[in-house]
């Protein structure tokens, strides 16, 4: 277990609907990373938040938007959903700053879109 | 674009053998690698990571990078069928973003 805790693990949603994702970083870990992983595919990166800041963008649209609290804690906003939108949604987190920093994973929440 | 490519597989080997895994990556100014186990239905799970050019063995794991070929390279010895899994290469660079592949399936077969 790495202490990165995700909710809800399951989550069905119709096609235009709204959904907010949650994670709890790891202790001592202020930097939080969203990932989306379609079936048959490895995780694309989608944002990250040092800080309370967001930290790079990967390539994905404005509807999916995300918050980092100052316990360190992020949400994943994902507005109008899209059937594509179906996938693993997974948060990772680490320590923060300077050189590069291993991320480790949440159980992760499945969403299908109908 | 940033490219990290893998072998999708499936790679099948008998208990007990070796299980070499590999991956090249596009952008040159990459400065972490590092492997993750994942099973069916679950999050991925560090194995381990390098950094420095050469081998870095971590019990039945060996990482083997080569930043000039860009390629990194994973061995499983002594394969088990808990082995069993897709493992995934991710490539980080200064921004602390990490980019995945597709990840190479694994089979040990008992």
């Amino acid at each position: 277990e790495t202490g990165v805790t995700q909710s809800p693990t399951h989550l069905i949603k119709t096609r235009g609907q709204q959904v907010t994702l949650r994670c709890s970083s790891q202790s001592g870990h202020n930097t939080v990373s969203w990932y989306q992983q379609a079936l048959g595919q490895g995780p694309q990166f989608i944002f990250q938040y040092y800080r309370e800041e967001e930290n790079g963008r990967g390539n994905f649209p404005p509807r999916f938007s995300g918050l980092q609290f100052p316990n360190y804690s992020s949400e994943l906003n994902v507005n109008a959903l899209e059937l594509d939108d179906s996938a693993l949604y997974l948060c990772a987190s680490s320590e923060g700053g300077g050189a590069v920093k291993t991320q480790y994973f949440g159980p992760g929440t499945r969403l299908l879109v109908l | 674009q940033k490219e990290v490519e893998q072998n999708s597989g499936p790679l099948s080997v008998p208990e007990g053998a070796i299980a070499s895994l590999n991956c090249t990556y596009s952008d040159r100014g990459s400065q972490s690698f590092f492997w993750y186990r994942q099973y069916s239905g679950k999050s991925p799970e560090l194995i381990m990571f390098i950094y420095s050019n050469g081998d870095k063995e971590d019990g039945r794991f060996t990482a083997q990078l080569n930043k000039a070929s860009q390629y990194v390279s994973l061995l499983i010895r002594d394969s088990q069928p808990s082995d069993s899994a897709t493992y995934l290469c991710a490539v980080s660079n200064t921004g602390n973003q990490f980019y995945f592949g597709t990840g190479t399936s694994l089979t040990v077969i008992p």
